[in-house]
């Protein structure tokens, strides 16, 4: 049973325009969140995290959004830029030491 | 200042041998993880460790045995390799916020990747 689910293995986004990345969870006791970045033959990179307590955080052109009662979030990205096509894992946590990753999603921005 | 390394980046196995990943970090981070990803399945945990001389089981522990003797070293090992352990291994490591003992980490910092083909 996947507890993380992301539903879409690919997008692709025109330049500057918006990229939304989607997450859905089924555990409700996972209160920590997080966005990770990956390119071709690297280790994932941290990109943006939110706590259960705020529904919105922001950095820079990387936004996440966090609607608990729906258990979803999703990450938003303005404007896309060419070197944002990686794939994209969200991640949760519920007060342990572990995080259970979603499947990811190839985000391909076109220039 | 290296992050964290892993050795090594790529190895080919016959079935039924065996090997040990070694995984080392220099940020004095007190928890490390072992994730294998493969296609369609995300990263999924292998086994963790909270501090040197402790380790624990993730959702995928079978066929792996690991060891932290030293809090910057975290070993994956397979005794007897599988065609199924075909993957590639991530280590991890971070460190509590709030300091140690805390339930949420800090971000996790992950190496490059050991890419593992069992014939």
């Amino acid at each position: 049973d996947q507890q993380v689910k992301q539903n879409s293995p690919s997008l692709s986004v025109q330049e500057g325009r918006i990229s939304i990345l989607n997450c859905d969870y089924t555990n409700s006791m996972f209160d920590y969140f997080l966005w990770y970045k990956k390119y071709p033959a690297e280790g994932p990179t941290f990109l943006i995290s939110i706590s259960s307590i705020k529904d919105k955080n922001e950095d820079g052109r990387f936004t996440v959004f966090l609607n608990k009662s729906a258990k979803h979030l999703s990450l938003h990205i303005v404007p896309s830029q060419p070197g944002d096509s990686a794939v994209y894992f969200c991640a949760a946590s519920g007060g342990t030491y572990k995080y259970i990753f979603g499947t990811g999603t190839r985000l391909k921005v076109l220039a | 200042n290296a992050g964290v390394t892993q050795t090594p980046k790529f190895r080919v196995l016959k079935t039924g041998q065996s090997m040990t990943l070694l995984c080392a970090q220099d940020m004095n981070h007190e928890y490390m993880y072992w994730y294998r990803q493969d296609p369609g399945m995300g990263l999924r945990l292998i086994h963790y460790s909270v501090g040197e001389g402790t380790t624990a089981k993730g959702e995928v522990p079978d066929g792996y045995n690991v060891s932290r003797l030293k809090k910057q070293n975290f070993l994956l090992g397979l005794e007897s390799a599988a065609p199924s352990q075909t993957s590639v291994y991530f280590c991890a490591s971070s460190y509590p916020l709030g300091g140690a003992g805390g339930p949420h980490q800090e971000t996790q910092y992950f190496g490059p990747g050991t890419r593992l083909l069992v014939l």
